[in-house]
């Protein structure tokens, strides 16, 4: 199985803020990374696929970058709402598997 | 507008068997790809299982055996028949589907299986 390792668990940030969360696989997964949102109580929101294609009606601030092993989301500026878990997810071989996540908590 | 709703989940004895459900609207279950994803604090997300558009099916090595996906196009939705459940398979299911990556996903339905 492809292991995904995700970093930092857990950032502390302040609104404005440049985020970077990064997630690397065990194996070369070329592009097929995506990145999720998600609140407490909601299921998790697409925000990047195929790692740097942005999913409609997400905002601009949302970046994603990478291939092969080594990926990044960017949060170029951050916004209350933003404060939340993210997860990545490698889809090129089964079984999918997820990073354990990072919480991105008001500093 | 694409929309998913599980239902089925419940608390469970170990052992025991559940079968969940996940209506679709906006989408056809049998024009695209199906996904099941449990999450449990524990083991985090984990992806369980999905049935293709083509009807090849895949399943998660631990519940190989076990679970059961299907899909029924008379009614638009996509089932998780789960028997021998196991502690470990607590965790709140989601059903999604798969055009860009797991792209929409449900509400989710809590499983709980008690030892």
């Amino acid at each position: 199985d492809i292991q995904m390792t995700q970093s930092p668990s857990t950032l502390s940030a302040s609104v404005g803020d440049r985020a970077i969360i990064t997630c690397r696989a065990s194996q070369s997964i070329s592009n097929w990374l995506a990145w999720y949102q998600q609140k407490p109580g909601r299921a998790p929101k697409l925000l990047i696929y195929q790692a740097s294609n942005l999913e409609s009606g997400v905002p601009l601030r949302f970046s994603g970058s990478g291939s092969g092993t080594e990926f990044t989301l960017t949060i170029s500026s951050l916004q209350p709402d933003d404060f939340a878990a993210y997860y990545c997810l490698q889809y090129s071989t089964y079984p999918y598997t997820f990073g354990q996540g990072t919480k991105l908590e008001i500093k | 507008e694409v929309q998913l709703v599980e239902s089925g989940g419940g608390l469970i004895q170990s052992g025991g068997s559940l079968r969940l459900s996940c209506a679709a609207s906006g989408v056809t279950v049998t024009g695209n790809s199906m996904t099941w994803v449990r999450q449990s604090p524990v083991k985090g997300l984990e992806w369980v299982s999905t049935i293709h558009d083509n009807g090849r099916i895949e399943y998660t090595d631990s519940v190989k055996g076990r679970f059961t996906i299907s899909r029924d196009s008379s009614k638009n939705t996509v089932y998780l028949q789960m028997h021998s459940l196991r502690a470990e398979d607590t965790a709140i299911y989601y059903c999604a589907t798969y055009r860009r990556a797991l792209d929409v996903w449900g509400q989710g339905t809590m499983v709980t299986v008690s030892s």
